[in-house]
Order: C-alpha cells, then structure tokens, then sequence
C-alpha cells in the first residue's frame, strides 16, 4: 500500500489568495492524480501526471495548475481562490504498468473553503 | 451522463448481517472494477477489486461479485461490523493503453448498528 501524504489538511483562505496544495508519496509510484470531492458526490479526476515532466488534464475542468518536476511530488496550484472553488481535494498515486496496476491509493485530502 | 451509478445513497444493517452494496455501469469498456471505503474527513481506501476475466473474488469479510451481462457488481461484507460504518464507492477503468483513469459512482453510506 502507498504512503501517500496531503498538506495541509484544512485550509481556510480569503478570495484572491493564490494556494498550492501539496502532495507527496514515498512508494515511488509513477503515475499520480488530482480528484476534487463535493459532498454526496463522486470523485472527479482534474490533473493526472505518468511521470516526471507529464501532466494532463482531467475529465472535470478546473482553474488548477499542476507540476510533476520529481517522482514523489505533485503540488495543485490556485493562482486566485474563488469561493467556487470550495471543496475537498484527494491525491493518489498507482504503479505504472497495466492493468493490476490501475489500483489507486489515496492520500487523506485537503478540506479547502475559499471565503 | 454517469457512467457509474449508486443508486442507494444509504444502507443501514444490524451488526453481524450480511451488508450487501450495489454498482451498475453503462460503459461496456470497463473492465477492471474497484470497490473503496471512506471516512469522514479522510481519503478513500483500497478495499478490493476484480477484473472483467473474474466474477467473483475474495478477501476475508469481503466479496465482490461481477455480474458482466447485467453490467452490475455488487460489495459482500459478512459479518458486519460497526467500523464498516463508512461511505464505500465503486469505481470502473476501461484498457486505454496505459491510462488508469478511475470513473468513481457518488457512494452508499453504510451504517452498521448494534
């Protein structure tokens, strides 16, 4: 199972303010997501990056930016908080491979309110 | 359009029961199916999953059954327990090179009583 680590765990902020949401896991896995999470939602997918110098966009159209400059760290960027962008974000990371490797393990998410 | 659907937002069973959740699907290209459980305030966790070559496995208290024809799967926990009380949500990837894209369902809360 991947270790896989979120700071910080809540965050209040004002709008306007640019955030970064951090995300690192320690099981050296290549592939790495961005979900976001209403309550009583689904999870959508907003980032996804397969390795170093690689990202791409999701299925959920979102404001956020990421990076992927090394293997274990996968920071979300929020240039200007809105109070729209008020959710929960989950990263998760898998092998690279296929197939069993499709198996995602989460980190514990950041609760953001934009105010 | 949900390619994944829950349709039983919540689920309520007596200790030592058998808690039984459900999954459908639309997208015939799925074919490796997850189930995850979910705390408040926390991120999902791995539970157990299944391949489309499959329709049933394993693990301890917990079976996944795969029903392709009905496109339906459905989660066994037995018996169970009240720290299975939790949010479980089912999620679906199709074989698209190597993408590992997870289309996840809006989840069934689970209480489990004493």
């Amino acid at each position: 199972e991947a270790d896989i680590y979120q700071t910080p765990r809540y965050l209040v902020i004002g709008t306007g303010k640019k955030i970064t949401l951090e995300c690192s896991q320690t099981m050296g896995h290549d592939k790495m997501y961005w979900y976001q999470q209403d309550p009583g939602m689904e999870l959508h997918l907003i980032h996804y990056s397969y390795g170093v110098n690689s990202t791409e966009k999701g299925d959920l159209s979102s404001e956020s930016t990421v990076s992927r400059i090394r293997t274990e760290h996968f920071p979300l960027t929020l240039e200007s908080a809105r109070p729209s962008h008020t959710s929960q974000y989950l990263c998760a990371s898998s092998e690279a491979g296929f197939r069993t490797t499709d198996t995602q393990y989460f980190g514990p998410g950041t609760r953001l309110t934009v105010l | 359009d949900q390619q994944v659907k829950q349709n039983s937002p919540s689920l309520s069973v007596q200790e030592g029961r058998i808690s039984i959740l459900n999954c459908d699907y639309t997208n015939s290209m799925f074919d490796y199916f997850l189930w995850y459980k979910k705390y408040p305030a926390e991120g999902p966790t791995f539970l157990i999953s299944i391949s489309s070559i499959k329709d049933k496995n394993e693990d301890g208290r917990f079976t996944v059954f795969l029903n392709k024809s009905a496109k339906h799967l459905s989660l066994h926990i037995v018996p169970s327990q009240p720290g299975d009380s939790a949010v479980y949500f089912c999620a679906a990837s199709a074989r698209t090179g190597t993408a590992s894209k997870l289309t996840f369902g809006t989840g069934t809360r689970l209480q489990v009583t004493l």
